[in-house]
């Protein structure tokens, strides 16, 4: 089975430009997460959906972070305008029938803001 | 907050020994989860213990967890060179009142020496 994927593997654009990231999940997986990694902060969840509604958003840092999920097998996440403390691993993960449940991480997209 | 602090930051060892990491949270728990991630890759589940077990066994991993004490342990034995990894800890926030998310401690950072 394919594990999540995420694209692209790494970004480096300038501060101001839109950015998105994109993930598919697992088939047949419920939850969707998306979490920031950084050295200060370690792994922030940012978001999460079931059955592709977003549930819990607490975790975006601010306006300029969104999430989408327009199907079961696709979702983005999406900074306009960037900033350089934006610049962190940003990682994707689905689980089958509980978020509590084992999550299946994709192996991320590490965005650099110039 | 985090939920879950893993101790040490750091550890280091020589293969064929054992290495032990520590996890401890703060309220009540469903489950805890334990992660590993090599270097530039996404998290990997390892083991889930539930609140009524006390230890599990999964190969040469061994979880034990005390919920009296709140926290939890990791024990790799017959360490090898493969095992270098950050390990984190995680906790469903479900008991607190939380959504179906995960919490992840800042990890625990495993080099063992061929």
């Amino acid at each position: 089975d394919a594990g999540v994927i995420q694209s692209p593997r790494h970004e480096v654009t300038e501060m101001g430009q839109e950015v998105t990231l994109r993930c598919k999940p697992i088939s047949g997986h419920d939850y969707l997460f998306w979490y920031r990694q950084t050295m200060m902060r370690g792994l922030e969840l940012l978001i999460y959906f079931n059955n592709n509604v977003p549930i819990d958003d607490s975790g975006m840092p601010e306006d300029r972070f969104s999430a989408k999920m327009p199907n079961a097998s696709f979702s983005t996440l999406k900074i306009q305008p960037s900033e350089p403390r934006d610049s962190a691993v940003y990682f994707c993960a689905s689980s089958p029938y509980r978020g509590t449940q084992p999550q299946h991480f994709g192996d991320g997209t590490r965005l650099s803001i110039l | 907050s985090q939920q879950g602090e893993e101790d040490p930051q750091a550890l280091s060892i020589q293969e064929g020994e054992n290495a032990t990491m520590n996890c401890s949270y703060k309220t009540s728990i469903n489950n805890l989860q334990w992660y590993r991630q090599n270097s530039g890759r996404g998290l990997v589940h390892l083991i889930l213990i539930r609140s009524n077990e006390r230890e599990k066994h999964s190969g040469r991993l061994r979880v034990t967890l005390d919920t009296s004490k709140k926290s939890s342990s990791l024990l790799i034995t017959a360490s090898r060179a493969a095992d270098t990894a950050s390990y984190f800890c995680a906790t469903d926030a479900r008991a607190q009142g939380g959504s179906e998310k995960l919490v992840f401690g800042k990890g625990t950072k495993l080099t063992v020496n061929p």
